[in-house]
C-alpha cells in the first residue's frame, strides 16, 4: 500500500487550525472489526516518532486533544485545532493493515507563519 | 521504564554487512506481548520498515531488503540484531530499534536511532 500525504509542507499562524491530509492505494479498513489500520505520529529533530493518533482516531493517552485523526478507508485526516510552537515537526501518516509489512507517507512539515 | 537502545559501527563500506545491535533494558525481550522492529530513515526522507522478529525467531523482512537483510534476537543477553550485506550509498540513514505490541500494531517503545553512513 502506497501512502501519499498532503501537503508537503504547511506555515500556520499560532493558534490557528492545521489540516494534513493521507491517502493511501487501498482501503485500511478491516470490516471484520470496523478498524482503519492507520496511525500518525509526530517527529522532532534529532528525535525519534511520537505516536499521536492510532486507528485513525484514537488519540494515543498523553497527547493534547487538539490533535484529532478523521476519515476511514482510504482517506484520513489530521487537524491542530490550535497550532502550538511545540508542534512544529514532521508528521508521518503510517498503515499496518498489511502487517508485518508497514508503510508510511512521505511526511508532512509543519512550520510557524 | 523500557528502553531500546542501538549501538554499532557509524560507517561502513560499501558492498559490506552493516551489523547493529538493539539493547533492551527495563524489560525482558522474552515477552510473548511484543515483537521487535527495525526502521531506518534516510536524511530528510521518509521512514522505512526493514523487519522485525518475534520472541521464537521467526521474522518477516520488507520484500524490498529481503535478500539483504537478517533479524536474529538474544534472549538470553536481551538484545536483537540487524545485519544488512552488500551495503550501498542508499542505505546511509538513521536506524532505528522498537517494540511493537502484538495485540495492537503499535509501537510502545523507540530507540534513539543511530547514524550509519556508506562510505569509502
Amino acid at each position: 500500500i502506497v501512502m501519499t500525504q498532503s501537503p508537503d509542507s504547511l506555515a500556520v499562524s499560532l493558534g490557528e487550525r492545521a489540516t494534513i491530509n493521507c491517502k493511501s492505494s487501498q482501503s485500511v479498513l478491516y470490516s471484520s472489526n470496523n478498524k482503519n489500520y492507520l496511525a500518525w505520529y509526530q517527529q522532532k529533530p534529532g528525535q525519534p516518532p511520537k505516536l499521536l493518533i492510532y486507528w485513525a482516531s484514537t488519540r494515543e493517552s498523553g497527547v493534547p486533544d487538539r490533535f484529532s485523526g478523521s476519515g476511514s478507508g482510504t482517506d484520513f485526516t489530521l487537524t491542530i485545532s490550535s497550532l502550538q510552537a511545540d508542534d512544529v515537526a514532521v508528521y508521518y501518516c503510517q498503515q499496518s493493515y498489511t502487517t508485518p509489512l508497514w508503510t508510511f507517507g512521505q511526511g508532512t512539515k509543519v512550520e510557524i507563519k | 521504564q523500557v528502553q531500546l537502545q542501538e549501538s554499532g559501527p557509524g560507517l561502513v563500506k560499501p558492498s559490506q554487512t552493516l551489523s547493529l545491535t538493539c539493547t533492551v533494558s527495563g524489560g525482558s525481550i522474552s515477552s510473548g506481548s511484543y515483537y521487535w522492529s527495525w526502521i531506518r530513515q534516510p536524511a530528510g526522507k521518509g521512514l522505512e520498515w526493514i523487519g522485525r522478529i518475534y520472541t521464537s525467531g521467526a521474522t518477516n523482512y520488507n520484500p524490498s531488503l529481503n535478500s539483504r537483510v537478517t533479524i536474529s534476537i538474544d534472549t538470553s543477553k536481551n538484545y536483537f540484531s540487524l545485519n544488512l550485506t552488500s551495503v550501498t550509498a542508499a542505505d546511509t540513514a538513521v536506524y532505528y530499534c522498537a517494540r511493537v505490541d502484538r495485540a495492537s500494531e503499535l509501537i510502545s517503545y523507540w530507540g534513539q536511532g543511530t547514524q550509519v553512513t556508506v562510505s569509502s
